[in-house]
């Protein structure tokens, strides 16, 4: 069964840092694209950022370049998000996510961590 | 940057046919899939790559993509269907939601 668990978020203020962390199982982690999206309170869902399997590729939604990094460990079977200069509007729960394999859409999420940026 | 358009609500009575609409440029060339998401709850993929149907989602479910618009049709709607749901597509490397369409059965 595949699973996804994100961690990490918290109550920080702006400018602060914080490190999201998404722990999966259930599938052979290193050959799939992966994916964080968030979601504001009472909003839509937004796309953050995606990394390929080696984690040689990433990229980002351009509200976060430059903030944000994604990454990944493929012997811990983990996924990561390092969230720099944060701001108010980056309130929102993060979902890790799996990249449908060969599509460019997600066939697992997890389950989400929120993320609230408040003085 | 790329945008797609969803209306932000949707009506349907019980065992009518439900569409829901995502307008983008030039999105009937690319790929566009479909996400429910109920209350409290992580999102559910259940259209791929414009009308592609996962294992597990009723066939009541089906989605096209022409032109500039990509469109989600659930068939024989039932009330379990209520729930917001959202196209994506892809752009340069880069992906975008619409804004989500909130679908009432009633």
């Amino acid at each position: 069964e595949v699973q996804l668990v994100e961690s990490g978020g918290g109550l920080v203020q702006p400018g602060g840092s914080l490190r999201l962390s998404c722990a999966a199982s259930g599938f052979t982690f290193r050959t799939y694209w992966m994916t964080w999206v968030r979601q504001a309170p009472g909003k839509g869902l937004e796309w953050v950022a995606k990394i390929n399997e080696d984690g040689g590729g990433n990229y980002y939604v351009d509200s976060v370049k430059g903030r944000f990094t994604i990454s990944r460990d493929n012997t811990k079977n983990s996924l990561y998000l390092q969230m720099n200069s944060l701001r108010v509007d980056d309130t929102a729960v993060y979902y890790c996510a799996r990249n449908h394999y060969g599509y460019n859409s997600v066939d697992y999420w997890g389950l989400g961590t929120l993320v609230t940026v408040s003085p | 940057s790329y945008e797609l358009t969803q209306p932000p609500s949707v009506s349907v009575s019980p065992g009518q046919t439900a569409t829901i609409t995502c307008f983008g440029d030039k999105l009937g060339d690319k790929y566009a899939c479909w996400y429910q998401q109920k209350p409290g709850q992580s999102p559910v993929e259940v259209i791929y790559q414009d009308d592609k149907r996962p294992s597990g989602i009723p066939e009541r479910f089906s989605g096209s993509t022409s032109g500039n618009t990509a469109t989600l049709s659930i068939s024989g709607t039932q009330p379990m269907d209520e729930a917001d749901y959202y196209c994506q597509a892809w752009d340069s490397h880069t992906w975008v939601f619409g804004g989500g369409t909130k679908l009432t059965v009633l």
